[in-house]
């Protein structure tokens, strides 16, 4: 069974442009959540969603924006890139909205690289 | 914002010695508390998921305590090995919404 997969691994973007992260999470799973990660500090909540609909947001600006699709993959939008967006995004997928009984599973993440 | 804190932020022990962390979490509207081990250039690997006032669990040598009315959670490893390095994350689960610490980074040394 293929785990999360996350695209691309690697990305280098400018100041000021836009990005798009894509998950594919697990094969029957329905709900995808979006981490941003700095070196030395955990993975910081961005949003997630469960059947296409957004279910959870964290504290991020309105530059960040995602989608889900009918298969259940979904993708991150970040616009007007700024230095400090760069960092690893982690995709993780769940069975349901409420996994009360079961952990995520991660992808190896995207590592953007804003110069 | 919620603060779930860890500590130590690192620990380095000799192969053979057991040892301990703790997440702190806010004691209100507690939905879940996780556990993830995170090596190296892998991803985030679920070690345990709490949910009920004083759940214990237990994988191997590796255990995991929880007091959602003090809000804490410990996690134990008994008789650490080389391959227990990693970094340990916990995740405090409300509704809607998750907060990782920013995780306990174990070294163990032959």
């Amino acid at each position: 069974d293929a785990g999360v997969t996350q695209s691309p691994t690697h990305l280098i973007k400018t100041r000021g442009q836009h990005v798009t992260l894509r998950c594919s999470p697990i094969s029957g799973h329905k709900s995808v959540s979006w981490y941003q990660q700095v070196l030395g500090q955990g993975p910081q909540f961005i949003f997630q969603y469960y059947e296409k609909e957004e279910r959870g947001r964290g504290n991020f600006p309105d530059r960040f924006s995602a989608r889900q699709f009918p298969n259940y993959s979904s993708e991150l939008n970040v616009n007007a890139l700024l230095l400090g967006d760069s960092a690893l995004y982690l995709c993780a997928s769940s069975l349901g909205f409420r996994d009360r009984d079961r952990g995520y599973t991660f992808g190896s993440g995207t590592r953007l690289t804003v110069v | 914002i919620l603060n779930v804190e860890q500590s130590p932020q690192s620990l380095h022990v000799q192969e053979g010695d057991s040892t301990n962390f703790t997440c702190s979490f806010p004691s209100s509207n507690f939905y879940a508390l996780h556990w993830y081990r995170w090596e190296t250039a892998k991803s985030p690997e679920a070690l345990f998921v709490m949910t009920l006032n004083g759940d214990e669990k237990k994988k191997g040598r590796i255990s995991a305590t929880l007091n959602t009315k003090e809000g804490y959670s410990y996690l134990y490893i008994k008789g650490s090995q080389p391959e227990d390095s990693a970094t340990y994350l916990c995740a405090f689960f409300n509704a809607g919404k998750s907060t990782f610490g920013d995780g306990t980074t174990l070294t163990v040394k032959p």
